[in-house]
């Protein structure tokens, strides 16, 4: 089986600072995505990236995937209350999502 | 377009009985799977499918079957449901997931086994 392991858990900011969320696994995989989810809806897509080492940015998001394919990391700069969610990342062999715990954030106003 | 749809919303089941959780996409997406979230946790993958006429298990299959006999529909089994299958349910369906086409999920089906 493989296993995401993301961290922090829980992430509670005032609106303006920035944060760091991190998604590691021991396993290989071809493609890295990162969803975020509000509660009562399913997961929506926010990026995939696919090249180790590859960076993408989404207006204040950066993600980032590991040089190794193993591991991938969510920036986002001057956080707002309006990206206050569950951020999830999914690591994609053969077909397969495996999905890890997630980060629930909470930006304050 | 509806993209994918699942029926119920939501479902109260007593213990034994059983179940079809309906998923339904009109996206003509080759690739389709079942998820469990419990709270506090991401998604568990049940079973999935790459193509219709093709299932594979995931993470956690037990007490649960599927079957894809068209693109469009991919329905969730639940064979006689147990206290441990109180959970939400999301389908979701994908084009090519390994080339980076990311999963589209319904809003989800929220079911309680007492």
């Amino acid at each position: 089986t493989q296993l995401l392991e993301q961290s922090p858990q829980f992430l509670s900011i005032q609106e303006g600072e920035n944060l760091t969320v991190y998604c590691n696994s021991s396993s290989v995989f071809s493609s890295l995505q990162w969803y975020r989810q509000e509660p009562g809806e399913g997961p929506v897509l926010l990026v995939t990236v696919v090249t180790g080492g590859e960076v993408k940015k989404l207006k204040r998001l950066t993600f980032q995937f590991g040089d190794a394919r193993k591991d991938s990391s969510l920036h986002i700069t001057a956080a707002q209350p309006g990206d206050t969610g569950l951020y999830l990342c999914a690591g994609v062999e053969a077909g397969k999502s495996t999905f890890g715990d997630g980060t629930t954030l909470t930006v304050k106003p | 377009n509806a993209g994918v749809t699942q029926t119920p919303k939501f479902q109260v089941l007593k213990t034994g009985q059983s179940m079809t959780l309906q998923c339904a996409q009109d996206m003509n997406h080759e690739y389709m799977s079942w998820y469990r979230q419990d709270p506090g946790m991401g998604l568990r993958l049940i079973h999935y499918s790459v193509g219709a006429g093709i299932t594979d298990q995931g993470e956690v299959p037990n007490g649960y079957n599927v079957s894809r006999s068209t693109t469009e529909d991919f329905p969730l089994r639940l064979l006689s449901a147990a206290p441990s299958q109180t959970s939400v349910y999301f389908c979701a369906s994908s084009s090519v997931p390994g080339q980076g086409a990311g999963y589209t999920f319904g809003s989800g089906t929220r079911l309680t086994v007492v």
